[in-house]
């Protein structure tokens, strides 16, 4: 079954200091995904990935980075964290054709005090 | 940027009765559109897609798809409690999965 395992599940944040949200997938997925949910706004998409080494932007990259080391594992870097960044954070991960699933891990809550 | 709405926002139906709902996207393009289910506290579960124009039927679960008019509906036959959830419709398209803002679903029994 297909599996995406984000860490840390909970975290509490600084205003001002460096968070990475780090998700791993065994899948073997050349696709992988950065969400946030707040409520009224459904999943928006952060940052997305092709593959090892690739990143590119989504609908809402400010004030994120993202990193792709290897086909496993997709980090989401938040430099100096802001209140405004306090939401759920999903990480999810798909085959490269369009017509198949795209499979998502279990949220991380982050809330930036 | 692709766009994708979905209405209503919340919805209340019996249980036993059908569930129905809507959502509409920009870009016809788009190589698939999926509905995905979410609980309380959990991910998004893929539920059904559709590729092209038509219908298709899972079990209790029918969408239909209109390309020419960019709409996509859901539709819940015999809806039970346990379908109580928050639906969300999403566009696969070029590299992305663009989502709705969801539909909330009770079901009372």
């Amino acid at each position: 079954e297909a599996a995406v395992t984000q860490s840390p599940r909970n975290k509490v944040a600084v205003t001002g200091g460096k968070v990475t949200l780090s998700c791993n997938q065994t899948n073997n997925h050349n696709n992988m995904y950065w969400y946030r949910q707040d409520t009224g706004h459904g999943l928006r998409l952060i940052h997305y990935s092709y593959g090892a080494g690739s990143t590119e932007k989504g609908d809402i990259p400010d004030g994120y980075k993202a990193s792709r080391p290897s086909q496993e594992n997709f980090s989401l870097i938040l430099e100096l964290a802001t209140p405004s960044q306090t939401s759920v954070y999903f990480c999810a991960s798909g085959d490269a054709r369009g017509n198949t699933e795209v499979f998502f891990g279990k949220g991380t809550r982050l809330t930036v005090v | 940027q692709e766009k994708v709405q979905q209405s209503p926002e919340s919805l209340i139906v019996p249980e036993g009765a059908m569930s129905s709902l809507n959502c509409t996207f920009s870009n016809s393009a788009s190589q698939s559109i999926w509905w995905y289910q979410q609980h309380p506290g959990k991910g998004p579960e893929a539920l059904i897609s559709i590729f092209s124009n038509g219908n298709k039927k899972e079990g209790r679960l029918t969408v239909y798809l209109n390309r020419a008019s960019l709409h996509v509906s859901l539709h819940i036959r015999d809806s039970q409690p346990s379908d109580s959830a928050v639906y969300l419709c999403a566009v696969r398209g070029q590299g992305k999965l663009i989502f709705g803002q969801g539909t909330k679903l009770s079901i009372k029994p």
